[in-house]
């Protein structure tokens, strides 16, 4: 089945402890993306990647970071995690630019 | 810059027809998208138009894009209460050289009622 899938789904950390949400796509697309929803303010990028090793600032990349060694992987690192990055983190994948996103379920990271 | 915008809640009864509107503001959108969000959900494709059609028929969806007025909307027909969920309008730009982003409006609760 051809899916974007996140883990972990929830997690709830503490300030200043590093984690990292992992995202995989079994689609071979060339396009990844990653998200953040919150409330009133809808969905904001974070950071794309175009292709392995090619990544870039999305919207709002401040306390975030992207790596992209593999095709199918897109992880979301943060170093030192904030209550303000406390949020609804999205995975996205489309074949390439200009074309649909599909999303993952969706990661629910709770910062304390 | 990019901006969309839709109204917050629609209340529709089982069996009416929803119609959805949104409007956005970059008129360089390549496409336009509506995704459909349950609740503890992820984001979920509905259908998509590219900006130089004006309209789009799936099912019981229907797309139609107003490009001179920068409007987009999206009815359902039939509406059933498994249709109760937010729908986010989004649009697709080229920025930033190669990004290609998705913009998404503030989102729609759609509350259908029996």
């Amino acid at each position: 089945e051809a899916q974007v899938t996140q883990n972990p789904r929830y997690l709830i950390t503490v300030t200043g402890k590093k984690l990292t949400v992992t995202c995989s796509q079994n689609m071979n697309h060339e396009y990844m993306s990653w998200y953040r929803q919150d409330p009133g303010l809808g969905l904001r990028q974070i950071y794309y990647s175009m292709n392995v090793e090619v990544t870039d600032k999305g919207d709002v990349p401040e306390g975030y970071k992207v790596s992209r060694k593999e095709k199918r992987n897109f992880p979301l690192i943060l170093e030192s995690p904030s209550p303000n990055q406390t949020s609804l983190y999205f995975c996205a994948s489309s074949i390439g630019t200009g074309r649909e996103q599909y999303f993952g379920p969706g990661t629910r990271l709770t910062v304390t | 810059g990019e901006d969309v915008e839709q109204s917050l809640f629609l209340s529709v009864r089982e069996g009416d027809s929803s119609v959805i509107n949104c409007t956005y503001t970059d008129s360089s959108s390549t496409y336009l998208y509506w995704y459909k969000q349950e609740p503890g959900a992820g984001l979920q494709l509905l259908t998509y138009i590219f900006s130089n059609m004006d309209m789009k028929q799936d099912q019981r969806l229907t797309v139609l894009l107003n490009k001179k007025d920068k409007h987009l909307s999206l009815r359902i027909a039939d509406t059933q209460t498994g249709d109760s969920a937010i729908y986010f309008c989004a649009e697709g730009t080229n920025s930033g050289g190669s990004n290609y982003k998705l913009t998404f409006g503030k989102g729609t609760l759609l509350t259908v009622n029996p």
